[in-house]
């Protein structure tokens, strides 16, 4: 069974500061997707990384892709209230399935 | 471009009781998965569906079931609830389902529900 391993769970933050948030498999995943979820809302598509030591760019976004294609970041600069919700990593286990991480949950207080 | 619908958006049933959820992709998505999230499991998938057939299913009891239809729209059935089956149920569809990588999937705002 392919698990991602989110780290941390919970990030309470002041608006300006930086922050990353890591997702961990002992398995290979062909792509790797990072949803943003709100509350009362489902999740919605932030990027997907493919390669391996692939960087991606979303404005004060980075996500970075193992170069073993087991494990991703996100890291965020300067976040901002908005930025607030639950991250949530997620790999191409095959077969059309994606295996999801628990999330992160980020509060960054204003 | 309407999104992902579903209904309802909140229910309360009782130990032993039935429930059915409804799901109605985007046009033309012909894809549809359900997850189960809750605080402490994360998403979870059920299973989903391709063409009104089932093509892969989670670790999760026959009591939970689903069908699609030939318009695309799927429903998910949980038989003889029990308190743990009390969750966000998601459903998400994507545009085709069979290009080599699984590609975006699009959310409903889910069912939330309450088993007492």
């Amino acid at each position: 069974t392919q698990l991602l391993e989110q780290s941390p769970q919970f990030l309470s933050i002041q608006e300006g500061e930086n922050l990353t948030v890591y997702c961990n498999s002992s398995s290979v995943f062909s792509s790797l997707q990072w949803y943003r979820q709100e509350p009362g809302e489902g999740p919605v598509l932030l990027v997907t990384v493919v390669t391996g030591g692939e960087v991606k760019k979303l404005k004060r976004l980075t996500f970075q892709f193992g170069d073993a294609r087991k494990d991703s970041s996100l890291h965020i600069t300067a976040a901002q209230p908005g930025d607030t919700g639950l991250y949530l990593c997620a790999g191409d286990a095959g077969g059309n399935k994606l295996v999801f991480g628990a999330g992160t949950i980020l509060r960054v207080k204003s | 471009k309407a999104g992902v619908t579903q209904t309802p958006r909140y229910l309360i049933k009782t130990r032993g009781q039935q429930v059915t959820l409804s799901c109605s992709p985007i046009s033309g998505h012909r894809s549809v998965s359900w997850y189960q999230q809750t605080p402490g499991q994360g998403l979870q998938f059920l299973f989903e569906y391709f063409s009104e057939t089932q093509r892969n299913k989670g670790n999760f009891p026959g009591r939970f079931s689903g069908r699609q239809f030939s318009n695309s729209r799927s429903e998910m059935n949980v038989s003889t609830l029990e308190l743990g089956d009390s969750a966000l149920y998601l459903c998400a569809s994507r545009v085709t389902g069979t290009g080599l990588r699984t590609g975006e999937l699009f959310f409903g705002e889910g069912s939330r529900l309450t088993v007492l």
